[in-house]
C-alpha cells in the first residue's frame, strides 16, 4: 500500500515567521513531487513541483527534498494571512504514469 | 479563458439515483481526471483519461462510469447512487499524463440521503 504521510495540523505559525511543512512518503521509486494549496471550500492549486535531491525556490517558498529519507518538505517564509490554508502533497508511483498518491493535507493558520 | 468548469456545483441525491457530473476545459490538455476528496483523507483518483477515446480506472472506480466525450469534456456517472458516494468530486486536467501539473475544477459536493 502506498502512502503519503503529513501532520494534519493545525499548525500556528506567527505573521512575518518561517512555516514548515513536512511530508513522508513511502515508494522508494517515486520520481516526482508536487505541493498544492487548497483554501476552505475551494480546489487545489499548484504551489511547486520537485524532482531532484535538494531544494528549490520560487519567492517565498523552497520545496526540499530527500529521496534517501523519502520526505519533501516545503517552507514558507515571511508568513503572511493569505497563506493561511490546507497544503497537499502529492507523490508519483513507480511504474505508474498517471497515478499520484495525495496526502490528506496539513491545515495551516497564520496568525497576524 | 475559463480554466476548468464543472456542474453542478451542489447536488442532493436519494440511494439509488443516477447522476452525471459534467467536467470541461478549455486548455487543449489531453489528460483529465476525477478525483473525490473526504474529510481526513487524501484526493483519490476514480478514472482518468490519459487522452481522447481512452480511459482507465483509478484507484477507486467502483460504482461510477466515466465519458471522454471529446478533448473537452469528460464526465462522471453513479449508476445507482449509495450514501458512501457522499463526497467532494473534483475534475482536473493536464496537458500530459501525469506526473505533470493538475489544473483542478471547482468540485460538485454531493450528498446521498
Amino acid at each position: 500500500q502506498k502512502e503519503v504521510e503529513q501532520n494534519s495540523g493545525p499548525l500556528s505559525v506567527p505573521e512575518g515567521a518561517i512555516a514548515s511543512l513536512n511530508c513522508t512518503y513511502s515508494d522508494r521509486g517515486s520520481q516526482s513531487f508536487f505541493w498544492y494549496r487548497q483554501y476552505s471550500g475551494k480546489s487545489p492549486e499548484l504551489i511547486m513541483s520537485i524532482y531532484s535531491n535538494g531544494d528549490k525556490e520560487d519567492g517565498r517558498f523552497t520545496a526540499q527534498l530527500n529521496k534517501a529519507s523519502q520526505y519533501v518538505s516545503l517552507l514558507i517564509r515571511d508568513s503572511q494571512p493569505s497563506d493561511s490554508a490546507t497544503y497537499l502533497c502529492a507523490v508519483n508511483i513507480e511504474n505508474s504514469n498517471y497515478q499520484l498518491i495525495w496526502g490528506a493535507g496539513t491545515k495551516l493558520i497564520i496568525k497576524p | 479563458n475559463a480554466g476548468v468548469t464543472q456542474t453542478p456545483k451542489f447536488q442532493v441525491l436519494k440511494t439509488g439515483q443516477s447522476m452525471t457530473l459534467q467536467c470541461a476545459q478549455d486548455m487543449n490538455h489531453n489528460s483529465m481526471y476525477w478525483y473525490r476528496q473526504d474529510p481526513g483523507m487524501g484526493l483519490r483518483l476514480i478514472y482518468y483519461s490519459a487522452s481522447e477515446g481512452t480511459t482507465d480506472k483509478g484507484e477507486v472506480p467502483n460504482g461510477y462510469n466515466v465519458s471522454r466525450l471529446n478533448k473537452r469534456e469528460f464526465s462522471l456517472r453513479l449508476e445507482s447512487a449509495a450514501p458512501s458516494q457522499t463526497s467532494v468530486y473534483f475534475c482536473a486536467s493536464s496537458e500530459r499524463i501525469a506526473p505533470d501539473t493538475q489544473y483542478f475544477g471547482p468540485g460538485t459536493r454531493l450528498t446521498v440521503l
